[in-house]
């Protein structure tokens, strides 16, 4: 799987959209982008996941790159409950299904 | 709403006990997985399984074994427990080897002491 990377933590304001960049410069064509988040003491939580078109669901938005070696997920009004770690996971959607491998993530803290 | 029900929050156990940590799903879901979360490790795949009595080794599996008799439940086991599995440990399903979409349990919190 292509490795991602993401800021360590960023702020947003409540009210104000939280954009969360990941960076997936080696993502085969193949290769879905998944995000997922862990609010503190709580199993991780599924948003989104998108393949090449700009996705969007009652919880979020993801924008993917024209070359895909990037996308932002954009949470349009965050709330102080989107405090959480936001993870950014690149995978296929055949072989093994261990493919659901977590990096370290970005930990947003929406600020009241 | 999808469950996935970890039967502990919290277990505190001695060095060399045997330990089981069980994890039921009430979807009918295929892949069960167990992962320990660790201050900046992320998640680490322990164990998977995608069928009854199936089962595949993750990234760390060193002194860990599963078990799925049936396909609602997947259990993990410490042989002879130590201080350094003291960690979160997670569950999740999904419904199917794509794994489109997995669904975690609230985890539970071991401490080995």
């Amino acid at each position: 799987d292509a490795k991602t990377t993401q800021p360590t933590s960023m702020d947003c304001a409540e009210g104000r959209a939280a954009n969360l960049p990941c960076n997936h410069s080696t993502i085969s064509g193949n290769e879905y982008v998944y995000w997922y988040r862990q609010i503190h003491s709580q199993g991780p939580q599924y948003i989104i996941h998108g393949l090449k078109n700009n996705e969007t669901n009652e919880m979020a938005s993801l924008i993917i790159t024209e070359d895909r070696k990037s996308s932002t997920l954009i949470l349009p009004h965050a709330t102080l409950r989107d405090t959480a770690v936001y993870y950014c996971i690149v995978r296929t959607h055949s072989g093994s299904a261990r493919q659901l491998t977590f990096g370290s993530g970005t930990q947003l803290t929406v600020l009241p | 709403d999808v469950k996935v029900t970890q039967s502990s929050r919290y277990l505190v156990k001695r060095t060399g006990e045997k330990v089981f940590l069980e994890c039921v799903q009430d979807m009918d879901h295929e892949n069960m997985f167990w992962y320990r979360q660790d201050p900046g490790l992320g998640l680490r795949l322990i164990y998977f399984s995608y069928d009854v009595k199936m089962k595949e080794k993750g990234d760390i599996p060193e002194g860990y074994s599963v078990s799925r008799e049936k396909k609602e439940r997947f259990s993990l086991i410490l042989e002879s427990a130590s201080t350094n599995q003291t960690s979160m440990y997670l569950c999740a399903s999904s419904i199917n080897r794509a794994n489109t979409e997995a669904f975690f349990g609230q985890g539970t919190r071991l401490t080995v002491v």
